[in-house]
């Protein structure tokens, strides 16, 4: 079966440090891969998506950046973190574009 | 730009009532799902229903689809404490992304 495995779980980052959040997949080949951000209570915005090794599509202009080094691994990084980059961030994966997506658990970002 | 409204933003009822939560969305999808999110973590699927299908079953799930009115509701049958928890609807449209909703939350009461 398929899994999708998300870290940190939690991190609190000063402003201005760089970040690197790391997604991985298991049990299936040439997923396509997500990566959002959800605001507290609010629903979510999708940040990157990719369909192949090193093909990252960007949806919002923003001070973070994806990376698809190897087909099931999906990593979100900033150089310099902003207070605006707080949230809750969430990797997903799905078969192709209309298939449902699965989701990682999260992780919890605390800029201070 | 998220495109699905779920109504209401909240809802409170007891064990063992039913719960109804609808979504609206403005243009053509190819399908729409629904998705739970308990508190803190991640999106789990439960339904999804093409745009030529107007109503799915799973479980205590109920999903109708009026692409006419583009709009669709999700009902959950017969609630539990374990149902409590946030409902997003997403839509899919020509480039396959989704685009979701606020959500509805939805506390269910021993």
């Amino acid at each position: 079966s398929q899994t999708i495995h998300q870290w940190p779980a939690t991190l609190v980052q000063p402003v201005g440090s760089p970040l690197s959040l790391e997604c991985t997949v298991e049990g299936t080949s040439n997923p396509n891969l997500y990566w959002y951000r959800q605001a507290a209570g609010r629903g979510l915005q999708l940040l990157f998506y990719s369909v192949g090794i090193g093909q990252i599509s960007s949806e919002v202009p923003q001070n973070l950046s994806a990376s698809r080094p190897q087909d099931r691994q999906f990593i979100l990084s900033s150089k310099k973190l902003l207070l605006s980059d707080s949230g809750f961030y969430l990797c997903a994966w799905s078969n192709n574009g209309n298939q449902p997506q699965h989701f990682g658990d999260g992780t919890r970002l605390s800029i201070l | 730009s998220q495109q699905g409204e779920e109504d209401p933003q909240a809802l409170s009822i007891q064990e063992g009532e039913n719960a109804t939560m609808n979504c609206s969305y403005k243009t053509s999808i190819n399908n729409l799902q629904w998705y739970r999110q308990n508190s803190g973590r991640g999106l789990v699927h439960l339904i999804l229903i093409r745009s030529n299908e107007r109503e799915k079953h799973s479980g205590r799930l109920r999903v109708t689809l009026d692409t006419s009115k583009k709009s669709s509701s999700l009902l959950i049958t017969a609630s539990r404490a374990a149902d409590t928890a946030s409902y997003f609807c997403a839509t899919t449209f020509e480039d396959y992304k989704l685009s979701f909703g606020a959500g509805t939350t939805v506390t269910v009461r021993a």
